[in-house]
């Protein structure tokens, strides 16, 4: 069972360059978020999918666009990548109803650096 | 707008000494409270979470949490620590639309 799978793991970009970020979950959840990672700012949130089809912003939505492919996938990419955009990238899905979100399970992260 | 604080940035303890990281929220919603940990060049693991119940949550790895619905505190808490509990801890409360909202994280340093 893989969990939530990301790709790449590692990525150096030149400003101005553009890039998607992959992100596939294979246990049937329904929601799907992308997170930035920055020292001593914590996680933000940059977009989410709660359900197949939707998709709204985050915190941090600038500079960035989504896609809901399907259930299983949902990319996050960066049009022209600026040095401000160097951080740590997580994608997370999670099982959530009406009254509970049960918890992210994360994938293993995308570090990018933009030069 | 929903908030987490988490007080310490960055805790040093020797192994066997007495955890407890602060977290407090806000958020006006039945709250659902999860501690996640993320050790050194990993990628967050879920420790423990709260839904309703007892307010004593008790988690992986010896950790368990207290939820004080008075004082929107949701404190993580270990007897005795260990060299292996080196890592950045982070409370998070779910917010509106099903998203969760994280705290700035507190990292914990262990000393052998």
């Amino acid at each position: 069972n893989a969990g939530v799978t990301q790709t790449p793991k590692f990525q150096v970009l030149k400003t101005g360059q553009s890039m998607t970020l992959q992100c596939a979950q294979d246990m049937n959840h329904n929601s799907m978020y992308w997170y930035r990672q920055d020292p001593g700012m914590g996680l933000r949130l940059i977009y989410y999918s709660a359900s197949e089809g939707t998709t709204d912003k985050g915190e941090v939505p600038n500079g960035y666009n989504v896609s809901r492919l399907n259930k299983r996938e949902f990319s996050l990419r960066l049009e022209s990548a600026a040095p401000s955009q160097t951080s740590v990238y997580f994608c997370a899905s999670s099982a959530r109803d009406s009254r509970f979100n049960y918890g992210y399970t994360f994938g293993s992260g995308t570090r990018l650096t933009v030069v | 707008a929903q908030s987490v604080s988490q007080h310490n940035h960055h805790v040093i303890l020797s192994e066997a000494a007495s955890l407890e990281l602060g977290c407090n929220y806000s958020y006006g919603g039945t709250v659902n409270l999860f501690w996640y940990v993320q050790y050194p060049g990993q990628h967050l693991q879920l420790l423990l979470k709260y839904f309703s119940g007892d307010p004593l949550v008790k988690g992986i790895k010896g950790f368990e949490a207290e939820f004080i619905k008075s004082k929107f505190s949701f404190n993580l808490r270990k007897p005795s620590v260990q060299w292996s509990d080196t890592a950045e801890y982070f409370c998070a409360v779910n917010a509106k639309g099903g998203k969760l909202i994280f705290g700035q994280g507190t990292e914990l340093s262990v000393k052998p």
